[in-house]
């Protein structure tokens, strides 16, 4: 089975530009998840999919992020515009539907904002 | 949410069993443990999880404490490719992992 992948793997901007960030999650999945780690800090949940509803988005920092789901398959994060502390590596994961699944997570992004 | 406990790094001798501890001591009833790694340049991997009774798969076995305050993941046999940053993670019901700042383990050949 083909694991989630993330697309761009590194991304270079300047403040003030956008990035998007997409998620492919594994087929099948119907729970998404983005996570992201800033420099010398842990990893920390943004937000949850089930489907193409958000089901939890407590962890957004601002509302200079978007995610979105459409039609409940991959998954866009778009950061605009961005900020230097928006620095760091944005991971995505999916899980089975039923509760207490394993996550599986890609290889992150990492984005650099100059 | 608060977050998990573990040391900064630890260092093992390959071939040799390594038990890598975690303290969760405000864990409510309900959150599972979920141990996953990450290798330099990936995502981090699942490892093992559990919520009241020890657990066994292949890649190690997941120790929890009967009040469950700690846990320990025990690699029975240790190899210079489970040298990675280990977590130690809370699971609540809605699937939303907590980390911590992870364990750093190398492995001398």
């Amino acid at each position: 089975e083909a694991g989630v992948t993330q697309f761009p793997s590194h991304s270079v901007i300047e403040k003030g530009q956008t990035v998007t960030l997409r998620c492919d999650p594994i087929s099948g999945h119907d729970n998404l998840y983005w996570y992201r780690r800033v420099m010398g800090k842990e990893i920390k949940f943004l937000l949850h999919f089930v489907k193409e509803s958000k089901q939890d988005e407590s962890g957004m920092p601002n509302n200079r992020f978007l995610a979105e789901r459409t039609g409940g398959t991959y998954s866009t994060l778009k950061v605009q515009p961005a900020e230097l502390e928006d620095s760091g590596v944005y991971f995505c994961a999916s899980s089975q539907l039923r509760g207490n699944s394993p996550l599986h997570f890609g290889n992150g992004t990492r984005l650099t904002v100059t | 949410d608060a977050k998990t406990t573990q040391p900064n790094s630890m260092e093992s001798n390959e071939e040799e069993p390594v038990h890598l501890p975690c303290n969760h001591s405000t864990i409510s009833g309900t959150d599972y443990i979920h141990w996953y790694r990450q290798l330099p340049s990936q995502g981090p991997e699942y490892v093992i999880h559990g919520l009241t009774s020890n657990v066994n798969n292949r890649m190690a076995s997941l120790a929890i404490a009967e009040d469950r305050k700690s846990s320990t993941l025990i690699l029975h046999r240790a190899t210079l490719r489970d040298a990675a940053v280990y977590y130690c993670t809370r699971y609540n019901q809605g699937g939303k992992l907590i980390f911590g700042q992870g364990t750093e383990l190398s492995v001398k050949p």
